[in-house]
């Protein structure tokens, strides 16, 4: 099994800021990364696929990077709707299972 | 826009079966080259990946619990189901559906939590 590691924990940004989320997996995903976003009370809403295409009605202050063992996730100037955790997700392995980094909280500082 | 929606107990006794449905709306389940799939919460933490099926049958399941996962689909019905068998308080979590193209999650169903307790 695949096993993602995501840093910081936890991240204090002040709003107009830009943030940057790191996702490391334990062998190449190649570019099979995805990027969530998920608030208190709902599901988690897929932000990035592919690595660092946006996924549809995704602003462009979101943005992907990285392949192999590698991810980048910048939000370019943090809205005050852009405080949640966000989760990396990698799809290479086959056969499944994907599996899941263990999040990142995006909090004000 | 196609929707998910889970349905089932909120509450099952420790060592049943947990049985859950996704419904789909606003579109076929058999149309495109989608799978549908099952993951889940505990709270306060990560997101697990269960498993997934396709239309025709087939389907992956995480190692981890694939002893005790059935994924069914109902064609007819435009729903997908989840049993998961001998559960005990680990498996305490809210259980989101979602439509999986190529493990890409890009549709997810609200969840429905989903405790085991006496």
């Amino acid at each position: 099994e695949i096993v993602m590691t995501q840093s910081p924990a936890t991240l204090s940004v002040s709003p107009g800021e830009r943030a940057t989320l790191s996702c490391r997996a334990s062998q190449s995903v190649s570019s099979n990364l995805a990027w969530y976003q998920q608030k208190p009370g709902q599901a988690p809403r897929l932000l990035i696929y592919g690595a660092s295409t946006r996924a549809t009605g995704i602003p462009a202050r979101f943005s992907g990077s990285g392949s192999g063992t590698e991810f980048t996730l910048t939000i370019s100037s943090l809205q005050s709707e852009d405080f949640a955790v966000y989760y990396c997700q990698q799809y290479n392995n086959w056969p499944p299972p994907w599996t899941f980094g263990q999040g990142t909280k995006v909090e004000i500082k | 826009q196609v929707q998910l929606q889970e349905s089932g107990p909120g509450l099952v006794k420790p060592s049943q079966t947990l049985s859950l449905t996704c419904t789909v709306s606003g579109g076929s389940i058999s149309s495109g080259s989608y799978y549908w799939s099952w993951i889940r919460q505990p709270a306060g933490k990560g997101l697990e990946w269960i498993g997934r099926i396709y239309t025709s049958g087939s389907t992956n399941y995480n190692p981890s619990l694939k002893s005790r996962v059935t994924i069914s689909v109902d064609t007819s019905k435009n729903q997908f189901s989840l049993k998961l068998s001998s559960v005990t308080a680990a498996d305490t979590a809210v259980y989101y559906c979602a439509r999986d193209l190529a493990g890409i999650a890009s549709h997810w169903g609200q969840g429905t939590l989903v405790t085991v307790s006496s």
